[in-house]
């Protein structure tokens, strides 16, 4: 099973500061990667396909990069609306899997 | 306009089944992989499973492996997650999603609202 490592768990930043998200994988997972966006209540948003593709109607403050083992998360200048929890996927290898979230808080 | 609608949910007692179903509507349901996604509360995501568009090959995950069947029916749109012995570790919110896995480089993720499975004595 490829494992996924989010850090940091916890992101503490301010409105209009760059955010900064990193997702590890134990074994390559081509670009086949995927980030969500989720809200207490809510169901996770895909925000970023194939590692860097933006999904429709997102953004272009968000923006991804990395293939194999290493990807970033880039948030450019964060809105009130962007705090949230963040997690990516990899859909390369069966099982699929998610890593562990980073938590992006206000400061 | 694409829709996901799942439905099922409730509380049942360990040891207890339940079945789920996805009502799928706006796309062309038999041309996509589609799947379960679970989520525990105050916990992160976990996948449960995938079929295949054709329904002829399923994927799970190690924590639902033979307690858990996914089935679909083309004819309905709908897709199914079949839980038998369910455990209290099984309480989560469970997800239909589309275009998870299996898709090659031409996916298409879209996700429903979900539906909460309780599983307590």
């Amino acid at each position: 099973e490829i494992v996924l490592t989010q850090s940091p768990a916890t992101l503490s930043l301010s409105p209009g500061e760059r955010a900064t998200l990193s997702c590890r994988a134990s074994q390559s997972v081509r670009s086949y990667l995927a980030w969500y966006q989720q809200k207490p209540g809510q169901t996770p948003r895909l925000l970023i396909d194939d590692a860097s593709k933006r999904a429709t109607g997102i953004p272009a403050r968000f923006g991804g990069s990395g293939s194999g083992t290493d990807f970033t998360l880039t948030i450019s200048s964060l809105e009130p609306e962007d705090f949230a929890v963040y997690y990516c996927q990899q859909r390369s290898i069966w099982p699929l899997t998610f890593g562990g979230g980073t938590k992006v808080e206000i400061k | 306009e694409v829709q996901l609608v799942e439905s099922g949910g409730g509380l049942v007692q360990p040891g207890g089944s339940l079945r789920l179903s996805c009502t799928a509507s706006g796309f062309i349901f038999s041309n996509y992989w589609m799947g379960w996604v679970r989520q525990a509360p105050g916990k992160g995501l976990e996948w449960v499973g995938n079929i295949r568009p054709d329904g002829s090959d399923q994927y799970y995950g190690d924590s639902v492996k033979g307690r858990l069947t996914i089935a679909r029916d083309n004819t309905k749109n709908s897709l199914f997650l079949q839980m038998n012995s369910l455990r209290v570790e099984d309480t989560a919110v469970y997800y239909c999603a589309r275009d998870l896995g299996g898709c090659g480089s031409d996916c298409h993720p879209y996700w429903g609202q979900g539906t909460l499975v309780t599983v307590s004595s």
